[in-house]
């Protein structure tokens, strides 16, 4: 099954700036999207078709593209940004798959 | 304000059957993809499957296929995750999810449902 592969962790001191990878084969024929999701809350959209930004985001919120590979960034890290992020990516028949996910712990 | 709103905390034996839903409004539900995600305890988000409320088309995540049922009642903007026989790896927390409606991520979430299988 496909599969997308994210660091466990990362960490990152306040201020500084995170970026965070996602592996997958189907990529450079797929968008990605990124989810936030802190602990007793629903997923949070954070980055869309690899690079857009929902509305309300903040902008240290950014993506990028390469290849087979996808990476989430967040500039200025804020003590709020620590949560588990997703990347997820899906085909035109309507499959989805989720990445491992990252946990970001801020110090 | 638009939002997806999940039934209630269930608790279950093994072998007993379970439908919960996720209740969305109007045109913003009824026209989009609805997704179900899973959260086990300590683990990652799995997609599970997706459902069209319009037409009730539902595609599954092959490692979901046969065990679970995604339906949708597009009259009362309600989409369902439905088992017949719960197991105890079953226990996890539910989400449900509005695809966006011209690329595939997921921007409106369901405050999520526990669901716990214990004897």
């Amino acid at each position: 099954s496909y599969e997308l592969t994210q660091p466990p962790s990362v960490s990152v001191s306040p201020g500084q700036t995170a970026s965070i990878s996602c592996s997958g084969d189907a990529l450079p024929k797929q968008y990605a999207y990124w989810y936030q999701h802190k602990p007793g809350q629903a997923p949070v959209l954070v980055i869309y078709k690899d690079s857009e930004r929902p509305s309300g985001i903040p902008e240290r919120f950014s993506g990028s593209h390469s290849g087979t590979t996808v990476t989430l960034t967040i500039s200025g890290v804020q003590a709020e940004d620590e949560a588990d992020y997703y990347c997820q990516s899906a085909d035109s028949s309507e499959t989805y798959v989720f990445g491992t996910g990252t946990k970001v712990t801020v110090l | 304000e638009v939002q997806l709103v999940q039934s209630g905390a269930e608790v279950k034996k093994p072998g007993e059957s379970l439908k919960i839903s996720c209740k969305g409004a109007g045109n913003s539900f009824t026209n989009y993809w609805i997704g179900w995600v899973r959260q086990m305890p300590g683990k990652g988000l799995e997609w599970m499957g997706v459902i069209y409320p319009g037409d009730s088309d539902a595609r599954y995540n092959p490692s979901f296929q046969g065990q679970v049922t995604i339906s949708a009642d597009k009259s009362i903007t309600t989409a369902y995750l439905q088992w017949r026989s719960l197991k105890a790896s079953d226990t996890a927390m539910y989400y449900c999810a509005r695809r966006l409606y011209v690329s595939h991520g997921f921007d409106m979430w369901g405050q999520g449902t526990m669901v716990t299988v214990s004897s």
